[in-house]
Formats: C-alpha cells, structure tokens, sequence
C-alpha cells in the first residue's frame, strides 16, 4: 500500500519568507511526528499528534514553527520568517499506535534550503 | 534528558569483513530501533528490539539489546558493497507513568562504506 508522502520534495526560500510542509501519513495511522535533520545529523524531533491533538511540541525550536494535523490525516508544519538556520529535511513519520504496533514509517523528507 | 551515542562514527570496512556498530543510551527505555539511510533517501527500518537480551537477524545484519548495560549493538557479517549506508539507532524513552508514544531521539549516525 501507498507509504507517507511529504511534498514539496525541495523547497528554496528567500529569509523571512514563510513556508507550509504537508506530510499524507499511512491511512489510519493515529500517530504522526515531525522530526528535524540537519547535514550529517541524526532526526530530532519536533512535534507528536495523536490523531488530531498535539500531543508534545517540545521539540518545536521556537515559535516561529507551527504544526496543525486538524482532521486527524494530513498534517502541515508552518515555518514564519524563515532563517538560514532553519535549512533542514523535516521528516514525517506516522505509526499505528495500538499496543505493540510501535514501528514508525518515515516518508521521503522535505529539503528545505532557506537562502 | 536522554542521550544516545553511536561508536564508531565512521566505518571504513573491507568486502568480506565483520564489524560491530554500538549504541549507548543514557536513560530507561521501552524500545530501541535500527534504521537504515541511503545518501538523499529517507529512514528505512531494519530492526525493533523490545527486551532484554533480544536479537535480531536479517541477512547479514544482526541486532542486540542489553538493556541493563544501556547497550545496543549492530553486528555486519562478510560486508558487501550494498551495505554502504548511514546507520541510526534511535531510543523510545519512557514517559511519567512508565509508558512511551513512539518519540524517538536518534543517534549520531555511523557511516559505512564498504570496498572491494
């Protein structure tokens, strides 16, 4: 079946401009994560819904980051005024959540290059 | 907070060759999970290990959990060239009320060329 998509692929913003990130995660998955990786980096996360809640946005990195899943599916990160320091591919991975169904699915990533 | 290591960071191995990736994590956790990353690909899942003392196999790859020890080890048997990759180990860490939701926090990275 079809995986978690993630458009745009690439994206190139001038500084201060805004952006929207859209994750499609796996139907029916009632978890999905944002996570964060910078060049050469491991992910760290950004953002956890259950299914339309935000659970946990510690890892939001200020509040020029913002995420909205409001139906419980897609989901959008929104970045304000974009900074060089936000360049990044933002990961978005969704699960099943049940018990013992505990496997993320990341999709293709964002690649975000802010100019 | 927690932290999680990977040794080494980089790897260079021979074909034919067997090496041992390591993971330290710093804190209690529920889950440790192995991930697999091509140069501008995402995250492929390769191992989920959920006790003590749990092992992995696939190929030629083979995953272990001591969770006493806070260790986690990713042993590569008779490398090929197609194993070249960056591998992640990420840690699910427990939550008040001794549960866990799935937010990882990922290692370093440990990247593996392997040559002829």
């Amino acid at each position: 079946g079809a995986g978690v998509s993630q458009s745009p692929r690439y994206k190139v913003a001038k500084r201060g401009q805004d952006v929207a990130l859209r994750c499609d995660p796996i139907s029916g998955h009632v978890s999905l994560f944002w996570y964060q990786q910078a060049l050469g980096q491991g992910p760290e996360f950004l953002t956890y819904f259950q299914n339309e809640a935000q659970l946990d946005k510690s890892g939001l990195p200020s509040d020029r980051f913002f995420a909205e899943r409001p139906e419980g599916s897609v989901s959008t990160l929104k970045i304000q005024r974009t900074q060089q320091e936000d360049s990044a591919v933002y990961l978005c991975a969704s699960s099943l959540a049940r018990v013992y169904s505990y496997e993320q699915y990341f999709g293709p990533g964002t690649r975000l290059t802010v100019t | 907070e927690l932290k999680v290591e990977q040794n080494p960071l980089f790897l260079s191995m021979q074909e034919g060759k067997n090496y041992t990736i390591y993971c330290n994590y710093s804190t209690t956790s529920d889950r440790l999970y192995w991930y697999r990353q091509d140069p501008g690909k995402s995250l492929e899942s390769l191992f989920v290990l959920l006790s003590n003392g749990a092992v992995k196999q696939e190929g030629r790859l083979m995953a272990s959990l001591d969770t006493k020890a806070r260790l986690s080890t990713l042993h590569i048997t008779a490398a090929v060239h197609d194993l070249s990759a960056t591998y992640f180990c990420a840690v699910d860490m427990k939550i008040a009320g001794g549960t866990s939701y799935g937010k990882l926090t990922f290692g370093q990275g440990t990247i593996l060329t392997v040559h002829p």
